[in-house]
């Protein structure tokens, strides 16, 4: 069965340094969303992709965090420099599209700890 | 997107039907009622989804109430595998926007 892939799972790093995380969509997904989890609560969305362009990046902190999907398959996100408050779950989804029902795959997730 | 309130905990016994409410009173017309679940250390998982009519798949049912403002999630026969946090998020075609909110944790016990 077809999965979301990222890397790397698990991430420590301390403040001020950069990080970055990638995903891998299930191939075809033209939707691409990356979730962010803090521990305890539902996850948040960061950013919104349909193919290689941005649908909606309205809670993405855009003073150090950065997305993107240039051949609209896999992407990144980035953060420089990291807080100690960006410590959470890192998750990435996609979907066949949007304009209809579907519902979203999510891959594994990366954690990240800032120390 | 309408926002929803779901208990924050909840035990069933093992073989027993848990049924897990969610509330949406704001929800309008056009929006769906959608079914996650978490077990811990992975990303959700889809469950179900529904506009206006009871919804059953392989994985569960989806009750919605007649003037659409709450649901119930059933799973019929829950094994232990089934503890996970359960998330109930509204939306229209585009879940991605939805607000997923702290979900219910339901704990399986034999």
């Amino acid at each position: 069965e077809a999965e979301v892939a990222q890397s790397p799972r698990y991430k420590i790093t301390e403040k001020s340094q950069a990080v970055a995380f990638w995903c891998d969509p299930i191939s075809g997904h033209a939707t691409l969303y990356w979730y962010r989890q803090i521990l305890g609560q539902g996850p948040e969305l960061l950013v919104q992709f349909q193919d290689e362009s941005v649908v909606d990046d309205s809670q993405l902190p855009k003073d150090r965090f950065s997305a993107e999907r240039l051949k609209g398959v896999d992407s990144t996100l980035k953060i420089q420099p990291a807080e100690l408050g960006d410590s959470a779950m890192y998750l990435c989804a996609s979907t066949l599209t949007t304009g209809r029902v579907n519902e979203q795959f999510f891959g594994p997730g990366t954690r990240l700890t800032v120390l | 997107d309408a926002k929803t309130t779901q208990p924050t905990s909840m035990d069933c016994a093992e073989g027993r039907a848990a049924n897990l409410p969610c509330n949406h009173s704001t929800i309008s017309g056009n929006e769906y009622v959608y079914w996650y679940r978490q077990i811990h250390s992975q990303g959700p998982q889809y469950i179900i989804h529904g506009l206006k009519n009871n919804e059953t798949n392989e994985m569960a049912s989806l009750i919605i109430t007649e003037d659409r403002k709450s649901s119930t999630l059933i799973l019929p026969h829950a094994t232990l595998r089934d503890t996970a946090v359960y998330y109930c998020i509204v939306g229209g075609t585009n879940a991605g926007k939805s607000t997923f909110g702290d979900g219910t944790t339901l704990t399986v016990k034999p």
